[in-house]
């Protein structure tokens, strides 16, 4: 089972900023938070990982709450080609925990 | 295009029938992963290869699956006897232990293999 819950969808204006909540407390101290999106009719797509971490790179920013038990996926300008499922994912690098493993995610409609 | 290719893209086959689906993962990527995908719903995982060992399977794999990567490139996924619950997308997808974007875990994913299954 995912180990992550999501709200099922969201909305935003094109050119704001879209912040994907995403819940994740029974987090072990080994396990990434990994974030992938699937464009529909396409495979998921890595946007972004982290531990405990902010980051961010060319796609995204992620936010870790310092108890990392939540967090949130910044798109700092979403654009229409940004409307897709969102996943969040727990993930050991090693071992039994080390496949990725999807819940339902959260749909991003960006509106014009 | 060097990135995952799955082969067909759409498979439509009456029940009972046998299907096979073809991946051929990104060049060197050590692993292998088969997931399948039903509408509204996240990918599940089936199986993962390192190499040509299969090292992990789920329990959704029941016994009419059997999923191999005999030479450590290229896997195939077959399904016996279809059922109209295996109409799904399947999805394969690579990883590489080696290479310096390893440390950061990223699957990449082929566009999956649609089966409908009448």
């Amino acid at each position: 089972d995912a180990k992550t819950t999501q709200p099922p969808s969201m909305d935003c204006a094109e050119g704001r900023a879209a912040n994907l909540p995403c819940n994740h407390s029974t987090i072990s101290g080994n396990e990434y938070v990994y974030w992938y999106r699937q464009i529909h009719s396409q495979g998921p797509q890595y946007i972004i990982h982290g531990l405990k971490n902010n980051e961010t790179n060319e796609m995204a920013s992620l936010i870790i709450t310092e108890d990392r038990k939540s967090s949130t996926l910044i798109l700092p300008h979403a654009t229409l080609r940004d409307t897709a499922v969102y996943y969040c994912i727990v993930r050991a690098l090693t071992g039994a925990n080390s496949k990725l493993t999807f819940g339902k995610g959260i749909t991003l409609s960006v509106r014009p | 295009d060097t990135g995952v290719s799955q082969d067909p893209r759409h498979k439509i086959t009456k029940r009972g029938q046998n299907v096979t689906f073809r991946c051929d993962p990104i060049s060197e990527h050590n692993r292998l992963y088969w997931y399948r995908q039903t509408l509204g719903q996240g990918p599940e995982f089936l199986t993962y290869f390192q190499n040509e060992a299969q090292l992990e399977k789920s329990r959704l794999l029941s016994d009419r699956f059997s999923a191999e990567r005999p030479k450590g490139s290229f896997s195939t996924l077959e399904i016996q006897r279809t059922e109209q619950g295996d109409s799904a997308m399947y999805l394969c997808a690579s990883s590489s232990l080696t290479s310096g974007r390893a440390l950061s875990g990223e699957l990449f994913f082929g566009e999956g293999s649609r089966l409908t299954v009448l």
